[in-house]
């Protein structure tokens, strides 16, 4: 069964205080790997979809990573407008060629001023 | 441009009332989602809609019926609601015939059921 684990649940940083968010998976057939960003009351925000092991995609602070098991969310000098959850979702080939996303549960950041 | 809007943003119900949710999107998706967001549980499928005329079942669709009304609209009947059902609904859309294309959310309705 497909499975996606993010880590950590919960992160706290100060501001400029680089880090990273994990995800990993395992699915076999695997169509794409997607971040969202979540903030409260509003529903998840497309950020990347990365398809292929050694794949980079920028954007303003975020980078995203891809290897055969695992991603990499990582934050540059995060700023407090940077907390939010951020959700990790795969898509995979199912029976009879729909494509369903698996989410992860999440991370929530928290970037202190 | 309006995207993925769902209807109502908040709701109340009593055990054993019905309701249904609403949601319609203006990007000519033709594949539709209905998912429910619990605290330590994330984003779980209830059901999904492919293309118009179709529906499939998720992971949780106990106590839950859809209807894909045309292209735009896929709507979420709660037959009998039980506080088993609080949460947040979160109605999403993605591009035809795309298995690698990213979901489009609404913003979610806040169901309470005491």
């Amino acid at each position: 069964e497909d499975q996606v684990t993010q880590s950590p649940e919960a992160l706290r940083l100060q501001e400029g205080e680089s880090s990273s968010l994990n995800c990993s998976y395992t699915v076999s057939g695997l169509r794409g790997l997607f971040w969202y960003r979540q903030d409260p009351g509003k529903g998840p925000e497309f950020l990347f979809t990365l398809y292929s092991a050694g794949e980079e995609k920028e954007k303003e602070r975020l980078k995203a990573t891809l290897t055969k098991k695992e991603s990499f969310l990582h934050i540059t000098a995060p700023k407090p407008e940077d907390s939010a959850t951020y959700l990790c979702a795969v898509q995979a080939v199912e029976a009879g060629g729909s494509y369903i996303p698996t989410f992860g549960r999440g991370t929530s950041l928290i970037v202190h001023p | 441009n309006a995207g993925v809007t769902q209807t109502p943003k908040f709701q109340v119900l009593k055990t054993g009332q019905s309701m249904t949710l609403q949601c319609a999107q203006d990007m000519n998706h033709n594949s539709m989602y209905w998912y429910r967001q619990d605290p330590g549980m994330g984003l779980r499928l209830i059901y999904y809609s492919a293309s118009e005329g179709t529906t499939d079942k998720g992971e949780v669709p106990n106590g839950y019926n859809v209807s894909r009304l045309n292209k735009r609209e896929f709507s979420l009947r709660l037959e009998s609601a039980a506080p088993s059902q609080t949460s947040v609904y979160f109605c999403a859309s993605s591009e035809p015939g795309v298995g690698n294309s990213p979901l489009h959310f609404g913003n979610g309705t806040r169901l309470t059921v005491t």
